[in-house]
């Protein structure tokens, strides 16, 4: 089975504060891909990676930044944590290639206060 | 637990009936069709895709029909048990658009005893 890992469940910041959210998979997947996801809005697409090194804007980048190392390793910074960034985050991977699912972590929920 | 969304839409349903999921998809040039169970607390979890060439695909105990003509979607699940309790949404992939979807709001389905 693919395994999707957030590295934190539950995390709490301060305004200001820089943040990362690490997200690692097991399956050699070459995307990987950010969300947030809110009540009544769905996920939105922050940032996606098709390779290593590479990174590409979603459809809400703004106050955030990605780094993508290693291939199982896709990290989401926000730069100066604002309360507008509480939300639930998560990470997707799938294979390259056209029609592949993509397969999610279980999520970071992020509380800024 | 933790809830997706506030002001989904639900579908209640007895142990032991069926249960059937819309989906209305907004991009007529979609060729990949994705449904997706999350449960309170975690991330979306695969359940059946479809392609644009295929009108119905079934797993276990899932049937996924894709209505092409008036872009809808749906996902009948047969026998439903209280541990499909969760919510159900569907994504779609646009013909170059690379791997990213577009995710519905979600549906959240009540299995009542």
């Amino acid at each position: 089975d693919v395994k999707v890992t957030q590295s934190s469940r539950y995390l709490v910041k301060r305004t200001g504060e820089k943040v990362f959210l690490e997200c690692v998979q097991d399956m050699d997947h070459e995307n990987m891909f950010w969300y947030r996801q809110d009540p009544g809005l769905g996920l939105r697409l922050i940032y996606f990676s098709y390779d290593v090194k590479m990174k590409e804007k979603g459809d809400i980048p703004e106050g955030y930044s990605v780094s993508r190392e290693k291939k199982e390793r896709f990290s989401l910074i926000l730069e100066s944590a604002s309360t507008n960034q509480t939300s639930m985050y998560l990470c997707a991977s799938s294979l390259g290639g056209t029609n592949q699912p993509q397969h999610f972590g279980d999520g970071t929920r992020l509380s800024i206060l | 637990g933790e809830s997706v969304g506030l002001h989904l839409p639900t579908l209640s349903v007895q142990e032991g009936d069926n249960s059937i999921i819309n989906c209305a998809y907004s991009n007529s040039a979609s060729d990949y069709f994705i449904w997706y169970k999350q449960e309170s607390g975690k991330g979306p979890q695969f359940i059946i895709d479809i392609r644009s060439n295929m009108d119905k695909r079934q797993g276990q105990r899932v049937t996924v029909l894709l209505n092409k003509t008036v872009k809808h979607l749906s996902l009948q699940i047969a026998a439903t048990q209280p541990g499909d309790s969760a919510v159900y949404f569907c994504a779609e992939r646009t013909h170059g658009y690379g791997q990213n979807f577009v995710f519905g709001p979600g549906t959240r389905l009540s299995v009542l005893p």
